[in-house]
């Protein structure tokens, strides 16, 4: 069954240092999704992404975060210069279409830890 | 604002106790309401996706309803093995993109 793929699955970084967390999207899928969560806390949308650019970001996705899609597999997103607050689950996800009929298949996290 | 409220936070239920979850929203441009299952440390798993009120989709013990202003997921006859967090969002439209809005959750244990 295909799946979204997250890597890595811990990432432990250090104040200020720039991370770059990574997802394979479904390979037929076409809108990409960043959401976050602090633990304990709510799925927060980050960031979509269709036809290589952002089509809507959310007041959480300031300048010190970015998305790229380098390549026809990968989609990124790159955090400047993390804070301790920046200490969250960090989800992926993709849809086949932006039409009806569509929900988001999530890949499994990758837990970010900012000391 | 677009905004999704679940509830109740946490439900304990014995085995066999049936009850209900529910997701009460209020968005501009509904274009689905959606609900996953998600287990500790985990990314949310798809349970089902609903469009219209009235519509009902069943899976196993769960079923979902929806209608203009909430959706509900009943489970029937749970066992221990379907304690999780489920998961509400709504999936909206405004200025022409869209975006997921998740409620916070309600965490649920079933005891043997």
């Amino acid at each position: 069954e295909p799946e979204v793929t997250q890597t890595p699955s811990h990432q432990v970084t250090q104040m200020g240092q720039e991370v770059i967390l990574r997802c394979v999207p479904i390979s037929n899928h076409l809108y990409f999704y960043w959401y976050r969560q602090i633990l304990g806390q709510k799925v927060e949308f980050l960031v979509s992404f269709y036809n290589n650019e952002i089509s809507e970001k959310s007041e959480i996705f300031d300048d010190q975060f970015s998305v790229e899609r380098p390549d026809g597999s990968n989609f990124t997103l790159k955090i400047r210069s993390t804070k301790l607050e920046d200490s969250a689950m960090y989800f992926c996800a993709s849809t086949s279409t932006a039409l009806m009929n569509t929900e988001a298949f999530f890949g499994q996290g990758t837990r970010l830890t900012v000391v | 604002e677009d905004q999704v409220t679940q509830s109740p936070e946490a439900l304990r239920l014995q085995e066999g106790e049936s009850s209900s979850l529910n997701c009460s929203y209020t968005v501009s441009g509904l274009r689905g309401l959606f609900w996953y299952r998600q287990d500790p440390g985990k990314g949310p798993e798809f349970l089902f996706t609903l469009y219209s009120a009235g519509e009902e989709k069943e899976k196993e013990r769960l079923k979902a309803t929806l209608t203009k202003k909430e959706s509900f997921l009943h489970i029937t006859a749970p066992k221990p093995e379907d304690s999780a967090t489920y998961l509400c969002a709504v999936r909206a439209i405004t200025s022409g993109t869209y975006k997921y809005i998740f409620g916070t959750g309600t965490r649920l244990k079933v005891l043997a």
